[in-house]
This record gives structure tokens, sequence and C-alpha cells, in this order.
């Protein structure tokens, strides 16, 4: 079974910009959770895809924003990029009901510049 | 935030058990106790969990105590390439669509 995998690794972007980050989920998979992770701190959970729907947000602006598609990826988009924005951003997915927890992707650097 | 608290930072001598302590006095009755570990550069790794009981898998076991206000992560034979941020995390189960809330961790580093 192949894992969860992002695109890209590493991106770098100028402030007030808008990115859009991508995820596939591991065969199988139903749910998909994105997160972001600031240099020396813990993962933010941001939010959660299920059926297509959002299913759950952390404490981020609307300015941060996903999407699920039918064959379970995903995309978190971005607006008017900050500095504080530069981070990795981690997806991750599982399957609802599954006990094996969150299979996670390595990340997208980004830097906003 | 988070509702665990672990200790920032342990060392392990290669070969030896580790034990990562983790407190969650807060836990409500239907959380669960999840452990991911952080290698650098990479995503999270999920290790294991529990509700109630004791667990073991091919990677790790999970002692919860009795009134689940804590538990402790053992690697039974710690080897180098289980240097990594350990996160203890307290939520809601797998079935309900539960988000991890990731608190500081412990960065466990295993020595030669």
């Amino acid at each position: 079974e192949t894992g969860v995998t992002q695109s890209p690794t590493h991106l770098i972007k100028t402030r007030g910009q808008q990115v859009t980050l991508r995820c596939s989920s591991q065969s199988g998979h139903n749910t998909v959770s994105w997160y972001q992770q600031a240099l020396g701190q813990g993962p933010q959970f941001i939010f959660q895809y299920y059926r297509e729907e959002e299913n759950g947000r952390g404490n981020f602006p609307p300015r941060f924003s996903g999407l699920q598609f039918p064959n379970y990826s995903s995309e978190l988009n971005v607006n008017a990029l900050e500095l504080d924005d530069s981070a990795l951003y981690l997806c991750a997915s599982s399957l609802v009901g599954q006990s094996n927890g969150y299979t996670f992707g390595s990340g997208t650097r980004l830097t906003v510049v | 935030d988070a509702k665990t608290t672990q200790p920032p930072s342990m060392d392990c001598a290669e070969g030896r058990a580790a034990n990562l302590p983790c407190n969650h006095s807060t836990i409500s009755g239907n959380e669960y106790v999840y452990w991911y570990r952080q290698i650098h550069s990479q995503g999270p790794q999920y290790i294991i969990h529990g509700l109630k009981n004791n667990e073991t898998n091919e990677m790790a076991s999970l002692i919860i105590t009795e009134d689940r206000k804590s538990s402790t992560l053992i690697l039974p034979h710690a080897t180098l390439r289980d240097t990594a941020v350990y996160y203890c995390i307290v939520g809601a189960g797998y079935n309900q669509g539960g988000k991890l809330i990731f608190g500081q961790g412990t960065e466990l580093s295993v020595k030669p």
C-alpha cells in the first residue's frame, strides 16, 4: 500500500501571494487532515475533511481553506501569505473506524519572504 | 491547548529500555491516549494507542494507570534510530474523526 504523498516538498513564496499544497491520501483512507508545524513546535491542527466536506477546524483564519476530491486527495490553499505562515505543512489520512492511527506525509516546507 | 504534560527531553543508552512518561490528568472517559513520534524532517509516525488497558505492539508498550491520569510509553530495546520527538496525545477515537492536539513532546536522545 502506498503512504501519504505531498507536493511540492519545498516552496518559497512572497508575502501577499497565494499558495496551493497537495496531498494524496494513503490507499483506502477516506479522511484527510492538515497540520501546520512551526520550527521547534508540535503540529497544529488546521482542518479535517471527510466525504469532501470540512469536518472540523482549528484556530486558523478563513484564508486557510481546503478541498477533498472524490479520490480522497486533498488541497490546502492559503491566501494573502504572511511571514508567520512559514512552516512545515503536514497532511495526514485515516480511515474512519480504523485503529491504526493517522498516516502522515513528510510535509511541504513553505517559506514566505 | 494540549491536554498532556511531558518532560522536554530524555536520554537513553542504546539497548536499554526507554520509558517516556506522560501526564493527562484531565482526560475524559471516552478519550484515548495516542503516541506518535517525529524523526527530524519527517512527518509524525503512529506508535500505539489505548483507552484503559495496557497495549503492546511490535514497536512499543503502553502502560496506562488505573485512574488513567498518566501513562508511560516503553521502547524495550532502544536503538539509535529511535532518537526522535515523542508526542503523547489525548483525544477522541478515530471512529469519531478526532483531531490530534500535539503538545511540545519529549525529545528522546538514544546514545551509544
